[in-house]
């Protein structure tokens, strides 16, 4: 069936360094957008970015990721990080596998970051 | 901006108990979902609800049953609660299309003692 693969649970970057955190998918239907969502501390999980467009980059809040389809990859990334961004980070694709659309998530990947 | 209101935040109750949650959404969407957020931070669909059907997860114990009004409310109701039912568990909507943001409620925090 399909699945997301966040490879990592933690990680730990110092204020102004870049980051990036990874994910691979697997999917066997059309598979028509990618999300990345953000979790803050007691707050609902919201979507940081969607793409739909192999190999175009998609930013917001200076966040950006760049669909794959070649290598199943949808990696996100900021080039200076900051300590509002520390939070759990959730990559999502959809799954019509049931007979209705379903987000399915990887196991999510907490960013720390440090002053 | 909260579209997807859960109530309670927080319930405590014992093992064996019954507990419902209530869930509401004012996005006009025809989809609704309730997600557990495990102690591990992983966030499992439970359910699936729309004017058409219901989708189960086939993981899901028997114990627990989504009950909805209306496409607006999904409550969640667990008949006999077990230590393992202690999570987070997260109400969403979306329109039913595959291309379309599923947005979250903030989570009712269930701790079983």
């Amino acid at each position: 069936g399909d699945s997301v693969t966040q490879t990592e649970g933690l990680v730990t970057v110092t204020e102004g360094l870049p980051v990036k955190l990874n994910c691979t998918y697997q999917t066997t239907y059309l598979t028509i957008a990618f999300f990345w969502y953000v979790q803050y501390l007691n707050e609902a999980p919201q979507v940081l970015l969607k793409s739909s467009t192999d190999n175009k980059r998609t930013e917001h809040q200076g966040f950006h990721a760049t669909l794959h389809k070649s290598s199943s990859s949808f990696h996100l990334q900021k080039s200076s990080a900051q300590l509002s961004d520390s939070a759990l980070y959730y990559c999502a694709l959809p799954n019509a596998s049931s007979g209705s659309w379903q987000l399915i998530f990887g196991s999510g990947t907490q960013l720390t970051v440090m002053p | 901006e909260t579209a997807v209101f859960q109530t309670p935040n927080y319930h405590v109750t014992q093992v064996g108990n019954e507990v419902s949650f209530n869930c509401k959404q004012t996005l006009g969407h025809d989809t609704m979902y309730w997600y557990k957020q495990d102690s591990k931070k992983l966030l499992k669909i439970m359910f699936s609800y729309n004017n058409k059907q219901l989708i189960v997860n086939e993981t899901v114990p028997r114990r627990f049953s989504p009950q909805s009004s209306d496409k607006a409310h999904l409550n969640l109701r667990i008949k006999s609660v077990e230590p393992e039912d202690s999570a987070v568990y997260l109400c969403a909507s979306s329109r039913d299309r595959g291309d379309t943001e599923v947005f979250f409620g903030k989570g009712t925090r269930l701790t079983v003692v």
